[in-house]
């Protein structure tokens, strides 16, 4: 079945620092690739997504990259502060069996921001 | 508009005791989603329906039951609840147009003893 792996599961930087988040997917047909932030007991929220037919999206300090003949996706923070600190998730659209309306998420990343 | 809400917040059940987790929606969202969260596994799908009306099993129906009632109302029913099923369960919901966000309600953290 489809499947998203997500590396690390837990990353620590300094603050100012930039985070990398990095995901793999396995069905070449998604689409669509969204990021998720989870704050402590809180629920998620989409933060950025991308479609296949771009390779970089921008927003302020976020940024994600597509490379779709390597099947990857990444996650760029830079400048981080101290509210970055949270799990982020990334997710692709699934397409197998004809069921176009799923989102197949990564297992996540703890993000610490060191002040 | 209040987006997703989901009743209760907070539940502890006995291994074997039934319950229904609530969700409603005020968006006018099509398609909707239950999943559940353990530490280090992500968000697994367990359930989701497309349109009022039809439901369609996920990465992880077993031992739980949806009925999607209306446009608004999607729940998620426990017939025999089992410790294995203790986590964190969150209701989305997505609407029909260019974007494929999905829109989470605030959780219900259930334990099973």
């Amino acid at each position: 079945g489809e499947n998203v792996e997500q590396h690390p599961s837990t990353l620590s930087v300094q603050e100012g620092d930039s985070a990398v988040i990095k995901c793999t997917y396995s069905d070449s047909a998604s689409n669509y690739f969204p990021w998720y932030k989870q704050e402590l007991g809180k629920r998620p929220q989409l933060i950025i997504d991308i479609r296949s037919n771009v390779g970089e999206k921008k927003d302020q300090r976020i940024a994600v990259t597509l490379n779709k003949t390597a099947k990857h996706f990444s996650l760029h923070i830079t400048e981080t502060q101290p509210e970055d600190s949270a799990v982020y998730f990334c997710a692709a659209r699934a397409f197998s069996g004809g069921a176009t309306n799923k989102l197949i998420f990564g297992t996540g990343t703890l993000l610490a921001v060191q002040p | 508009n209040a987006g997703v809400t989901q009743t209760p917040k907070f539940q502890v059940l006995k291994t074997g005791q039934s319950m229904t987790l609530q969700c409603a929606q005020d968006m006018n969202h099509n398609s909707m989603y239950w999943y559940r969260q353990d530490p280090g596994m992500g968000l697994r799908l367990i359930y989701y329906s497309a349109s009022e009306g039809t439901t369609d099993k996920g990465e992880v129906p077993n031992g739980y039951n949806v009925s999607r009632l209306n446009k608004r109302e999607f729940s998620l029913r426990l017939e025999s609840a089992a410790p294995s099923q203790t986590s964190v369960y969150f209701c989305a919901s997505r609407g029909e147009t260019v974007t494929y966000e999905q829109y989470f309600g605030p959780g219900t953290r259930l334990t099973v003893t």
